[in-house]
């Protein structure tokens, strides 16, 4: 089974609905990330945690919402979607562990159509 | 500002052509570099972690090396397989949350 999942897979919605993507993990990392990917834009980060207490905004929050329900999940909600929130969007986590380094490790991806 | 930038954008190989990756940097004080691979619709994957000038890597036909303001992913004789696009990451030495700063990536294409 896959370390990082991500719920949906695929979504398409209609402007001004509201949206929830989910990401859970069986990694036991502390801190979770989502990402948007766009074309040409590379991935940007939208908001990020350390634990269920801590949530922190990333560069491109606005519009843009966050839960963690648990160490292992991390929801990102979009309360009112509109068409230019049409992207790819991953869910990461890292740990330093014992090797100090903070690489992270994605989940598969949600592909959002906002029509 | 702190800025990673890849090149090039995009690079196409006859199968066995040997090529190279750039990845270079403005931030000093390095915390540590990161290459992924991702193919399209997918998330990235995980390659290396690099720290210091000087260290190498090496996966398959993979091997990235770290100098005090880049990095180069070198791909040996490379399979249509190879095919996707490579990223890398940089960790600021500000930071504390394990934030990454991404490059926009290197698109190679691999052709029998």
């Amino acid at each position: 089974d896959a370390d990082v999942t991500q719920t949906p897979r695929n979504r398409i919605t209609k402007t001004g609905k509201r949206i929830m993507l989910e990401c859970s993990q069986t990694k036991g990392h502390d801190r979770m990330y989502w990402y948007r990917q766009d074309p040409g834009l590379g991935l940007r980060l939208i908001y990020y945690s350390f634990d269920v207490k801590d949530i922190n905004k990333g560069e491109i929050s606005d519009g843009y919402s966050v839960s963690r329900q648990a160490q292992a999940k991390f929801s990102l909600s979009l309360e009112s979607a509109i068409p230019n929130q049409t992207a790819l969007y991953f869910c990461a986590t890292s740990d330093p562990g014992t090797s100090g380094y903070y690489e992270q490790y994605f989940g598969p991806g949600t592909r959002l159509t906002v029509t | 500002e702190d800025q990673v930038t890849q090149s090039p954008e995009a690079l196409r190989l006859q199968e066995g052509e040997s090529s190279s990756l750039n990845c270079s940097y403005t931030v000093s004080g390095l915390r540590g570099l990161f290459w992924y691979r991702q193919d399209p619709g997918k998330g990235p994957e995980f390659l290396f972690t690099l720290y210091s000038a000087g260290e190498e890597k090496e996966k398959e036909r993979l091997k990235a090396t770290l100098t005090k303001k880049e990095s180069f992913l070198h791909i040996t004789a490379p399979k249509p397989e190879d095919s996707a696009t490579y990223l890398c990451a940089v960790h600021l030495p500000t930071d504390s949350w394990g934030k990454l700063q991404f490059g926009a990536g290197t698109q190679v294409v691999v052709t029998p």
